[in-house]
């Protein structure tokens, strides 16, 4: 069946490195991508990395893909106060416009 | 410069009545889409068009139903509003070729039913 999984959530110390985790069932997965929510406010996409890719780093976000595994990661380096959010995985089927989403994972930051 | 825009960004309304909500984009997108957000922020999508035509109609009531005047504007219509409709809605456009897909999404419409 179709679903992407996630930790409902996660709680890091400000300033350290967060790690958020998805996995994903369709191996035909050609697109796979993190969006995050704000509170009140829309999903704006984070960062996307192609099924033939292992890895995709911009700025302070690394993204990691493993595709044996159909495990996908986010890692947030120096998590700061503006990072928390819900933070979405999701994953676009090959066969039609449908992306498939997880059910978020809230990351709490501690002061 | 706002790239999805929705309207109204709240409503509250009575059991019963019809309102409808509605979605431009000015991003050249061919797909327009409409999900809906429950309490526990589960995303479900509820609608997909491309270039005014219906792909997607996910286990959706018919109460609601999406119209496409043109390629740049996806309305949602409900009628006869229940208790369970309230939720936040929210419209996001993808291109249809040549990239990665993305999907931007506009702001939202938080609708409560009362």
């Amino acid at each position: 069946g179709e679903d992407v999984e996630q930790s409902l959530f996660l709680s890091v110390r400000e300033g350290d490195s967060s790690v958020i985790n998805c996995t994903y069932t369709d191996s035909s997965s050609t697109y796979l991508y993190w969006y995050k929510q704000e509170p009140g406010a829309g999903l704006q996409l984070l960062t996307y990395i192609f099924s033939n890719m292992d890895m995709k780093q911009d700025q302070r976000l690394t993204v990691l893909l493993n595709k044996k595994d159909k495990h996908l990661s986010l890692r947030i380096a120096d998590t700061q106060t503006g990072d928390s959010a819900i933070y979405f995985c999701a994953e676009r089927k090959a066969s039609n416009y449908q992306l498939i989403w997880g059910a978020g994972t809230k990351l709490i930051i501690k002061p | 410069d706002t790239a999805v825009s929705q309207t109204p960004k709240y409503l509250v309304t009575q059991m019963g009545n019809d309102k409808s909500i509605k979605c431009e984009q000015n991003l050249g997108h061919d797909t327009m889409y409409w999900y809906k957000q429950d309490s526990k922020k589960f995303l479900k999508i509820m609608f997909s068009y491309n270039n005014k035509e219906l792909i997607i109609n996910e286990t959706v009531p018919n109460r609601f139903s999406p119209k496409s005047p043109d390629k740049a504007h996806l309305n949602l219509h409900i009628n006869s509003l229940e208790l369970g409709d309230s939720a936040v809605y929210f419209c996001a456009s993808s291109p249809a070729s040549g990239g990665s897909y993305e999907q931007y999404f506009g702001p939202g419409t938080r609708l409560t039913v009362t």
